[in-house]
């Protein structure tokens, strides 16, 4: 039962306009969510996170939304750029759980076109 | 701050020997560390929760006697994988959530690319 889910394996993005990256989770309880961002043979890097207290944070070009009653979230990059292509992971987690591992989604790969 | 090292960064090796890769946390300390795998275009596979002093946590379908997995300190965790076999040629990759302080995000590694001939 995947708890984390990425419905879009793959998106293509113009330079310039915005990417929308999606992610749903099935599990109530997650109240701490990430998103990660994977170059080809390396590890991930944190790239922006949310707390179920909000419903948007932002960083620059980054915004995370979160609609809880809807269980979803969506990571916006705007402008988008092409060092943007990448490989973005969701992933939620219980607050306090510092034992358990996140809980990723499969992961979107982004395509930004100049 | 939280950088997570690993080492070696690629290797390849001969089919039947074994072959460890170490995750170390660079600047905190880590009571819990975690290895992934990632095969290509595909996401992460979790396969075992390493706990500092005591035995992993392995996730269903990972062999415990094939994945060795050593959590001897709070900076060091080590993967050994013993008899290695061509499907085990993968990417690996480890992470690190800190004891204290920096929030509930886990910190990765660079990866380690284990080919096995």
């Amino acid at each position: 039962d995947q708890q984390v889910k990425q419905n879009s394996p793959s998106l293509s993005v113009q330079e310039g306009r915005i990417s929308i990256l999606n992610c749903d989770y099935t599990n109530s309880m997650f109240d701490y969510f990430l998103w990660y961002k994977k170059y080809p043979a390396e590890g991930p890097t944190f790239l922006i996170s949310i707390s179920s207290i909000k419903d948007k944070n932002e960083d620059g070009r980054f915004t995370v939304f979160l609609n809880k009653s809807a269980k979803h979230l969506s990571l916006h990059i705007v402008p988008s750029q092409p060092g943007d292509s990448a490989v973005y992971f969701c992933a939620a987690s219980l607050v306090g759980s510092g034992n358990t591992p996140l809980v990723f989604g499969k992961g979107t790969r982004l395509s930004v076109i100049a | 701050g939280a950088v997570v090292s690993q080492h070696p960064s690629w290797v390849i090796c001969k089919s039947g020997t074994s072959v460890k890769i170490e995750c170390r946390s660079l600047d905190f300390q880590a009571t819990t560390m975690f290895w992934y795998r990632q095969f290509p275009k595909q996401s992460l596979m979790l396969m075992a929760t390493s706990n500092e002093g005591s035995k992993a946590t392995y996730e269903q379908g990972v062999e415990k006697d094939k994945f060795l997995i050593n959590h001897a300190s709070l900076t060091l965790s080590t993967l050994t994988v013993t008899s290695a076999h061509p499907e085990d040629s993968s990417f690996y990759i480890c992470s690190a959530r800190s004891t204290s302080g920096l929030g509930n995000e886990q910190f990765f590694g660079p990866g380690t690319r284990l080919t096995v001939l």
